[in-house]
């Protein structure tokens, strides 16, 4: 069954660094997203990607964050200097054009800044 | 606005008995209602979602929620706990509003224990 791939599944960096979360979104789907959950907490969305460009974010993806799709497959996300408030689980999803399909997820990837 | 509403921070109950998580929401227009799990360092795995149609859906591992729209509700439920049920539970509503958008509202979840 296709899924969602993200890596890596843990990063650690030192506050200040850029760090880039990837993944690899199922193939044939068409709108992808990034949310991120602190601490086993609220699931909060970051951004949604459509047609090559950011359909929304939120108050949370500052100029800080980044996202690029470059070469059709990836998706990543880029963090250019993390806060210590940035450590969390940062979930890739992506869904097919379908409006009532659910969005599938990724692993997550467990950033933590020090 | 649209929200999603989970009023209980933790559900417990014993291994055998019924259980229900609770979910109600607030959206404009037809709610696309989802049922996520996420078990302790895992990912967030898909349970059910109503769409359309029948209000009790059933889901992965034995689930089933009943959409209720007068009391715009969406609990979860099971008939018989297991203790591999314990797990985070989260109830998201899709955005209907945003046109190229269709992200996720979630609530804030609840966890649910279940004793042997």
């Amino acid at each position: 069954e296709p899924e969602v791939t993200q890596t890596p599944s843990h990063q650690v960096t030192q506050m200040g660094q850029e760090v880039i979360l990837r993944c690899v979104p199922i193939s044939n789907h068409l709108y992808f997203y990034w949310y991120r959950q602190i601490l086993g907490q609220k699931v909060e969305f970051l951004v949604s990607f459509y047609n090559n460009e950011i359909s929304e974010k939120s108050e949370i993806f500052d100029d800080q964050f980044s996202v690029e799709r470059p070469d059709g497959s990836n998706f990543t996300l880029k963090i250019r200097s993390t806060k210590l408030e940035d450590s969390a689980m940062y979930f890739c999803a992506s869904i097919p054009d379908r409006i009532n399909t659910e969005a599938f997820f990724g692993q997550g990837t467990r950033l933590t800044v020090v | 606005a649209q929200s999603v509403a989970q009023p209980e921070d933790q559900v417990n109950v014993a291994e055998g008995n019924p259980l229900t998580v609770k979910c109600t929401y607030s959206v404009s227009g037809n709610p696309y209602l989802f049922w996520y799990v996420q078990y302790p360092n895992r990912g967030l795995q898909f349970l059910l979602k109503y769409i359309t149609g029948d209000n009790l859906v059933k889901g992965s591992y034995g689930f089933e929620a009943e959409f209720n729209k007068s009391q715009t509700s969406f609990h979860l439920k099971k008939p018989s706990a297991l203790v591999s049920d314990s797990a985070l539970y989260f109830c998201a509503v899709r955005d209907t509003n945003a046109g190229n958008n269709r992200k996720l509202i979630w609530g804030l979840g609840t966890s649910l224990g279940v004793n042997p």
